[in-house]
């Protein structure tokens, strides 16, 4: 059974710090690897989603990579700002057969402090 | 932009009443989900539905059903309240044709809590 955890479960930074938040999954046969952001109390935002055969995705101040073999993802945050605040989950999907479901981890709580 | 919208934020029933939690999505999506989040146990799938009328089981489905008339329209039902369903619920969609490549949208959830 595939298992996501996410290290560390909080973290806290000052405002401007590059800042990289690790996703580790147990079983590396997966077909993506997603990225999300939560608000407190609200649903989720896509950031990046990762192929298996890709090695990275980037999107602003954001770059998300993969190391299959080793069953690691990691978030990299540019010059962190407090509207980054949020908790960080990753996801995986194992296959590509219509029953192939995520797996989430459990997140990555970040406060950035001005 | 996709939007996924889930008709209650907060929602209080009594145990033992039927919920029902609505989730409309805007962009012809085929494919939604029912999610629920709780601490320490994360996102664990409830139903997920890949066409109109169609429905398959998560990893949770005890306690609950779903309805898809609609395309853009898909409904979690508690059928009895109870108090251990108190949770975050979270609906999602992506596309069908693109399913493999394309990322869940999210709604923003409704909190029920069951008293």
């Amino acid at each position: 059974k595939q298992e996501v955890t996410q290290i560390p479960a909080a973290l806290s930074v000052p405002e401007g710090e590059n800042l990289v938040l690790n996703c580790s999954f147990t079983d590396s046969a997966i077909y993506n690897l997603q990225w999300f952001r939560q608000d407190p109390g609200k649903g989720l935002t896509s950031l990046l989603l990762i192929q298996s055969s890709q090695r990275e995705q980037t999107s602003g101040r954001l770059n998300a990579s993969l190391d299959k073999s080793s069953g690691r993802s990691t978030l990299y945050i540019a010059a962190s700002q407090p509207g980054d605040s949020a908790t960080y989950l990753c996801a995986v999907r194992p296959g590509e057969t219509s029953g192939s479901r995520l797996t989430f981890g459990e997140g990555t709580q970040l406060t950035v402090n001005p | 932009d996709v939007k996924v919208t889930q008709s209650s934020r907060y929602l209080v029933k009594r145990t033992g009443e039927k919920v029902f939690l609505e989730c409309v999505q805007d962009m012809d999506h085929e494919n939604m989900f029912w999610y629920r989040q709780d601490p320490g146990l994360g996102l664990r799938l409830i139903y997920f539905s890949y066409d109109v009328k169609m429905k398959e089981k998560g990893d949770i489905p005890e306690g609950y059903s779903v309805s898809r008339e609609k395309k853009e329209r898909f409904s979690l039902i508690l059928e009895s309240a109870s108090t251990n369903q108190t949770s975050m619920y979270l609906c999602a969609s992506s596309s069908f044709w693109t399913f493999y490549n394309s990322p869940l949208h999210f709604g923003n959830g409704t909190r029920l809590t069951v008293t």
